[in-house]
């Protein structure tokens, strides 16, 4: 059974660092790209970032662009997001998804997901 | 970025009744569109991708048609745990976009 476990999310101050985590199981991690999806209080869904299974390749949404860094170890499952210099906008819940291994663009299981609040 | 508009916002049903929810995209993504069910406190759940191949597990009443820009998914015939947002999504081109999203809610 594939099972994804976010971990990391806090209340944090606008400016600072915090980094995710997603402890994935029940499937060959290196074999499949990885992603992580954020949702706003009472918004839609909004892609953020996303990484090949051997991490050779990285994409980033423009809004989060130079600010986060998505990076995998193979080695043990997991899966992170490196968040700095946070705003306020960047409050949401934050979702890691594996990526549907046929067409590589879609999201075919998921985390409960991260709380991440950022405010003074 | 290729934006995609869902509609209706809202869209309220009897058990039983047929649902149609749409997504328009603002330039061609030929058929590489997915539908997501989301309920409250949940994550969302893959159910249609490639425009209209169901995923694992998904029931037969759910249908997904359509290319280019326009796109429908179809409830057959709704079940009352059918209540949820639905949300279509792109990956025709970076960045990888969804809908805003169709609340559906059965009366």
């Amino acid at each position: 059974e594939v099972q994804l476990l976010e971990s990391g999310g806090a209340l944090v101050q606008p400016g600072v660092s915090l980094r995710l985590s997603c402890a994935a199981s029940g499937f060959t991690f290196s074999n499949y790209a990885m992603s992580w999806v954020r949702q706003a209080p009472g918004k839609g869904l909004e892609w953020v970032s996303l990484i090949s299974g051997r991490a050779a390749t990285t994409s980033y949404a423009d809004s989060v662009k130079a600010r986060f860094t998505i990076s995998r170890d193979n080695t043990k499952n997991t899966l992170y997001l490196q968040m700095n210099t946070l705003r306020a906008e960047d409050t949401a819940v934050y979702y890691c998804a594996k990526v549907e291994a046929s067409t590589k663009g879609y999201f075919d299981y998921w985390g409960q997901g991260t709380l991440v609040t950022v405010s003074s | 970025e290729i934006v995609l508009t869902q509609s209706p916002a809202t869209l309220s049903l009897s058990p039983g009744e047929r649902a149609t929810l749409s997504c328009r995209a603002s330039q061609s993504v030929s058929s590489y569109l997915a539908w997501y069910q989301q309920k409250p406190g949940q994550a969302p759940r893959l159910l249609i991708y490639d425009a209209s191949n169901r995923a694992t597990g998904i029931p037969a009443r759910f249908s997904g048609s359509g290319s280019g820009t326009d796109f429908t998914l179809t409830i057959s015939s709704l079940e009352p745990e059918d209540s949820a947002v639905y949300y279509c999504q792109q990956r025709s081109s970076w960045p990888i976009t969804f809908g805003q999203g169709t609340r559906l809610e059965i009366k």
